[in-house]
């Protein structure tokens, strides 16, 4: 059973900060690693899917890494502004498609 | 394009009655999972629909059901509401089975009191 972990919790850092959110999971076959934003009350913005066969994606200020050995991705956010102040999701995409969430990050950017 | 759209967006129900939530897909998606998001819990899959079918579950009780219709849209039911069903219902789209990204809809709102 896969099971998916962000730590920490909650993270609060000033404006122009570089950061790395972490994302942690238990089952290697894993088939892709997407990365969600979700706003207060709001669905779920997909940011950055990696396939298995992949190793990193980007789009704009946000590097995605995939290490299935480690069982391991990461979320880089470069030049943090404060509205990128959100609940940062991951989930593992298993057999079928189905997604394995963590609990997420609720990440601060202070003007 | 709409994008995933949910109805309704809110809903207050009394425990025992039945609930149906309704989820129209992305463009061109052929295929909805839904998902039960709890406050300050990450989503939790419910089940998923292809080709008309329930392709898999997650580990709800047969309180839940679902249905797709030739339109790809597609609607949760949930009978027999306890207090512990208020969450955030979340419906995906995506192609082909889902084995690309998916896009969430805004969600409907759950309350049972």
């Amino acid at each position: 059973k896969q099971e998916v972990t962000q730590i920490p919790a909650a993270l609060s850092v000033p404006e122009g900060e570089n950061l790395v959110l972490n994302c942690s999971f238990t089952d290697s076959a894993i088939y892709n690693l997407q990365w969600f934003r979700q706003d207060p009350g709001k669905g779920l913005t997909s940011l950055l899917l990696i396939q298995s066969s992949q190793r990193e994606q980007t789009s704009g200020r946000l590097n995605a890494s995939l290490d299935k050995s480690s069982g391991r991705s990461t979320l880089y956010i470069a030049a943090s502004q404060p509205g990128d102040s959100a609940t940062y999701l991951c989930a593992g995409g298993g057999a079928n498609s189905k997604l394995t969430f963590g609990k997420g990050i609720t990440l601060s950017v202070r003007p | 394009d709409a994008g995933v759209t949910q109805s309704p967006t809110h809903l207050i129900k009394t425990r025992g009655q039945q609930v149906t939530l309704r989820c129209s897909p992305k463009s061109g998606h052929d295929t909805v999972s839904w998902y039960q998001q709890a406050l300050g819990q990450g989503p939790q899959f419910i089940f998923q629909y292809y080709e008309e079918e329930e392709r898999q579950r997650g580990n709800f009780p047969d309180r839940f059901s679902g249905h797709q219709f030739p339109n790809y849209s597609s609607e949760l039911n949930v009978n027999a509401l306890l207090l512990g069903d208020s969450a955030l219902y979340l419906c995906a789209s995506s192609f082909g089975g889902g084995w690309e990204t998916q896009y969430f809809g805004p969600g409907t709102r759950l309350l049972v009191l």
